[in-house]
């Protein structure tokens, strides 16, 4: 199993520009998250889905779009960057079924996004 | 609403000491409390987690926690810490049924030589 990867690992964008960070996950699990992080902030969480086709806004969504029309993939789309979208972006998958929210959540290794 | 209250923002402690890293919750309901690390420039890796059952829970690499409900708190703990312990650690909280995970806002842990 790969587990949780991400893509790009860096990436440096200007001011107004879009672009779509990729998360996949192969262990099938039902639920999927975004997560920023920055300095003394801790993570935050930005936008989940506890399954194909249900997503949900987390406590900082405002600036992001997700959708999730498999199970595998959950895209992060950032439609407009801004300098405050400066941070380190972590995807994370965990089962969610059956009152299963008691398992732990795989993160993958984030990706740095620069906006100028 | 669910949170997490990481107090200190650095840790710092000699080698071979022991080590405790704070951390208070607070949630409605049963609580399940996760310890995670992260060491520079990687993703979260989980050290341990807290469903039900006995108050001491063990984990990766010699850690362990203590879940107290009366003063809602589950500190990280270790005997005897090491140089390679040092990374920023991140106390997270969820309760039953379709919530997220909640993170603290971590602690820097540095074990000097």
């Amino acid at each position: 199993n790969a587990g949780v990867t991400q893509t790009p690992k860096f990436q440096v964008l200007k001011t107004g520009q879009s672009m779509t960070l990729q998360c996949a996950q192969d262990m099938n699990h039902e639920y999927m998250s975004w997560y920023r992080q920055d300095p003394g902030m801790g993570l935050r969480l930005i936008h989940y889905s506890v399954g194909a086709g249900i997503t949900d806004q987390g406590e900082v969504p405002n600036g992001y779009n997700v959708s999730r029309s498999t199970t595998e993939d959950f895209p992060l789309r950032l439609l407009s960057a801004a300098p405050s979208q400066t941070s380190v972006y972590f995807c994370a998958s965990s089962y969610r079924g059956g009152g299963r929210t008691t398992d732990t959540q795989y993160f993958g290794p984030g990706t740095r996004l620069t906006v100028l | 609403a669910q949170s997490v209250a990481q107090p200190e923002d650095q840790v710092n402690v000699a080698e071979g000491n022991p080590l405790t890293v704070k951390c208070t919750y607070s949630v409605s309901g049963n609580p399940y409390l996760f310890w995670y690390v992260q060491y520079p420039n990687r993703g979260l890796q989980f050290l341990l987690k807290y469903i039900t059952g006995d108050n001491l829970v063990k984990g990766s690499y010699g850690f362990e926690a203590e879940f107290n409900k009366s003063q809602t708190s589950f500190h990280l703990k270790k005997p005897s810490a090491l140089v390679s312990d040092s990374a920023l650690y991140f106390c997270a909280v969820r309760h039953y049924g379709n919530t997220p995970l909640v993170f603290g806002k971590g602690t820097r842990l540095s074990v000097i030589a």
